[in-house]
């Protein structure tokens, strides 16, 4: 069936980057874009961006421009996603979710892996 | 940097029609998609493009979209549908997607 699977729970102090990875499977990888969406603590949800693994062109909600990277190896199915300077704003659970390409039609959701801030 | 604005809460009795509402100045142009989620899990999406249903969705979910707002209704909503729903919409230029800020919907 068709699923994200992302990686286990972080623990970074204040100014470490951190890798969240998205690993795919039961569909064609290369079809569909990968969307990266956090949520703080009892906050809503926030896009943050998203990447045509055809192209490699990702697109980046302004907010996160400069300190967050999304990459792809589309020989494993996996993509990835960098955020460096974390402060303790950055605390939160970061989604994968499949895009279907080119629009906010996000199909498919990953679990979620819980990136925790703190000295 | 572009919003939508969702009500922050929707209480409705068990059986009664809830609808959410989604405003935003591109929403004319750019379709809406509505998301579920349920405490601790994933969001799950209920409507796409403005008014379709994905599979497996219940029919008493419902969406549509005149002019700067989009709708989500639930009509006879049930117990289960307790959640927090957000719209989701992409900028005016089509680069940068946008959650609302959420409702909650409670059902009792």
């Amino acid at each position: 069936q068709v699923q994200l699977v992302q990686s286990g729970a972080e623990v970074k102090k204040p100014g470490a980057s951190v890798r969240v990875s998205c690993k795919a499977s039961g569909y064609t990888f290369t079809n569909f874009d990968v969307n990266w969406v956090r949520q703080a603590p009892g906050q809503g949800l926030e896009w943050m961006g998203w990447m045509d693994p055809n192209s490699g062109i990702p697109g980046y909600a302004h907010k996160f421009q400069g300190r967050f990277t999304i990459t792809i190896n589309t020989s494993i199915s996996t993509a990835y996603m960098d955020l460096s300077s974390l402060t303790s704003e950055d605390t939160a659970v970061y989604f994968c979710a499949r895009g279907v390409a080119g629009t906010t039609e996000l199909d498919v959701w990953g679990k979620g892996t819980t990136v925790t801030v703190s000295s | 940097s572009y919003e939508l604005t969702q009500p922050p809460s929707v209480s409705v009795s068990p059986g009664q029609t809830a609808r959410i509402t989604c405003s935003g100045d591109a929403l004319p142009k750019k379709f809406a998609y509505w998301y579920q989620q349920k405490s601790g899990q994933a969001p799950v999406m209920v409507i796409y493009e403005d008014s379709k249903r994905p599979s497996g969705i219940p029919e008493r979910f419902s969406g549509s979209s005149s002019g700067t707002m989009a709708t989500l209704t639930i009509s006879g909503a049930q117990v289960e549908d307790e959640a927090d729903y957000y719209c989701l919409s992409a900028d005016s230029t089509g680069n940068q997607g946008v959650f609302g800020g959420g409702t909650k919907v409670t059902v009792l």
